[in-house]
């Protein structure tokens, strides 16, 4: 059973427009979340994150939304670059160091 | 942060045989994983590496297909054993300090087996 779940595989954004990426998660004791960006033949490099006890969490171009009632967090790149472009997870985990549950990514591509 | 390595990055192999993975860490972390991505799939995670005891499995993955060592805090392997055509796929590995909820990755190995 997917606890992470990322339904959009993939999203075309113009440069310079906003970039939403959504993620809904089925585990209420998750309590922390975190975004990876995937370019190819590379490994997932960490981009931000957030704690349960926030809604919000920016980070320079880059803002992670958390709604808890709702079991969702969207990522939000503004303004999008070509060099966003990149697969996106999104990941929940329920205690420091233990699993990680992955979404199954949406692939970004921003479009000069 | 921590820079992780894999080697191989990419291997074929041929079903029956067994491949492994190595996966080292520039500094020292406390959990070390090993996770596989199949083709459209999200990554899923095939163990929690311990260091000097074995390795604690999810379910679904067992020691004698995926038996993995840890025998320092910086370095870990994954063996593939007895291969067939559906365990190709990406295998990464990662790392997580003390009291850290950020999860390093090392690029992956694409292992394609005919």
């Amino acid at each position: 059973d997917q606890q992470v779940k990322q339904n959009s595989p993939s999203l075309s954004v113009q440069e310079g427009r906003i970039s939403i990426l959504n993620c809904d998660y089925t585990n209420s004791m998750f309590d922390y979340f975190l975004w990876y960006k995937k370019y190819p033949a590379e490994g997932p490099t960490f981009l931000i994150s957030i704690s349960s006890i926030k809604d919000k969490n920016e980070d320079g171009r880059f803002t992670v939304f958390l709604n808890k009632s709702a079991k969702h967090l969207s990522l939000h790149i503004v303004p999008s670059q070509p060099g966003d472009s990149a697969v996106y997870f999104c990941a929940a985990s329920a205690n420091t160091g233990n699993q990680f549950y992955f979404g199954t990514g949406t692939s970004l591509t921003v479009i000069p | 942060s921590a820079v992780i390595s894999q080697k191989p990055s990419r291997d074929i192999c041929q079903r029956g045989t067994s491949l492994t993975i190595q996966c080292q860490v520039d500094s020292q972390v406390t959990m070390m994983f090993w996770y596989r991505q199949q083709p459209g799939q999200s990554l899923t995670l095939i163990a929690t590496a311990n260091q000097g005891s074995e390795a604690t499995y999810e379910s679904g993955f067992v020691i004698d297909k995926f038996p993995i060592s840890r025998p320092n805090l910086t370095f870990s392997t994954l063996t593939v054993s007895n291969m067939s055509p559906e365990d190709s796929s990406i295998y990464l590995c990662s790392g997580i300090a003390d009291n850290s909820y950020e999860q390093y990755f090392g690029p992956g190995t694409r292992l394609t087996v005919t």
